[in-house]
């Protein structure tokens, strides 16, 4: 079946740093792929997506690209905040077999920015 | 504003204890899911739901139930929990294509 892995955590890194959480799937077809983010005592939100090979998504500042020959998604930020600290989790959709569009989440990655 | 909405946020109840989670939507939705998280292992999805009257299991429905008698409504139900249920679990609707998801804010349960 799908699968995701995530790099393992937990990621400390000082403000302004560069980040990269790598993340790499296995599935038949052409899965969608999406970054979710997890602020502290909150749900999970959309960060960015992207539908098909080479499409980039990107929003806050977050950059990842769907790169089907490596079958990664690695989310990159240039600058991080304290603000970013928070949960990040890679996940897939794939609307083939019975997946029926389930959402395929790796294990999640904590992120502590410290000032 | 859209959004799903959960409740309750937080609960604490004994094992065998019958409860009941809410769900509800206002998007008009047609696609709901459950969803556990636990450390280490991510979200699994647990059950999830087509339309009014069409559910299924996921990747760990045992130990729970679902209904969908109303679009926006997806209640989660523990007939008889047991600690291994204790986790946070998060209720999703769906959009059309690609397949992304709103969630709600979670209920955290713990099962003594």
């Amino acid at each position: 079946g799908d699968s995701v892995t995530q790099m393992e955590g937990p990621v400390t890194l000082s403000e302004e740093a560069f980040l990269t959480i790598n993340c790499t799937y296995t599935a038949t077809g052409y899965p969608s792929l999406f970054w979710y983010v997890q602020y502290p005592g909150e749900g999970l939100q959309l960060l960015l997506k992207a539908t098909k090979a080479d499409d980039k998504g990107s929003n806050k500042g977050f950059e990842a690209t769907y790169r089907k020959e490596t079958t990664s998604f690695h989310l990159e930020k240039g600058s991080v905040q304290v603000s970013d600290s928070a949960v990040y989790f890679c996940a897939l959709s794939n609307a083939g077999g019975t997946s029926y569009g389930k959402l395929t989440f790796g294990q999640g990655t904590i992120l502590t920015v410290h000032p | 504003e859209a959004q799903v909405t959960q409740n309750p946020r937080y609960l604490i109840t004994v094992t065998g204890k019958k409860l009941t989670v809410t769900c509800s939507q206002n998007m008009n939705h047609e696609y709901m899911s459950w969803y556990r998280q636990d450390p280490g292992l991510g979200l699994r999805q647990i059950y999830y739901s087509m339309n009014v009257e069409v559910t299924d299991k996921g990747d760990v429905p045992e130990g729970y139930k679902v209904s969908r008698k109303e679009k926006r409504n997806f209640p989660l139900i523990l007939e008889s929990p047991s600690p291994n249920q204790t986790s946070l679990y998060f209720c999703a609707s769906r959009v059309g294509e690609p397949y992304e998801q709103y969630f709600g804010p979670g209920t955290r349960l713990t099962v003594t």
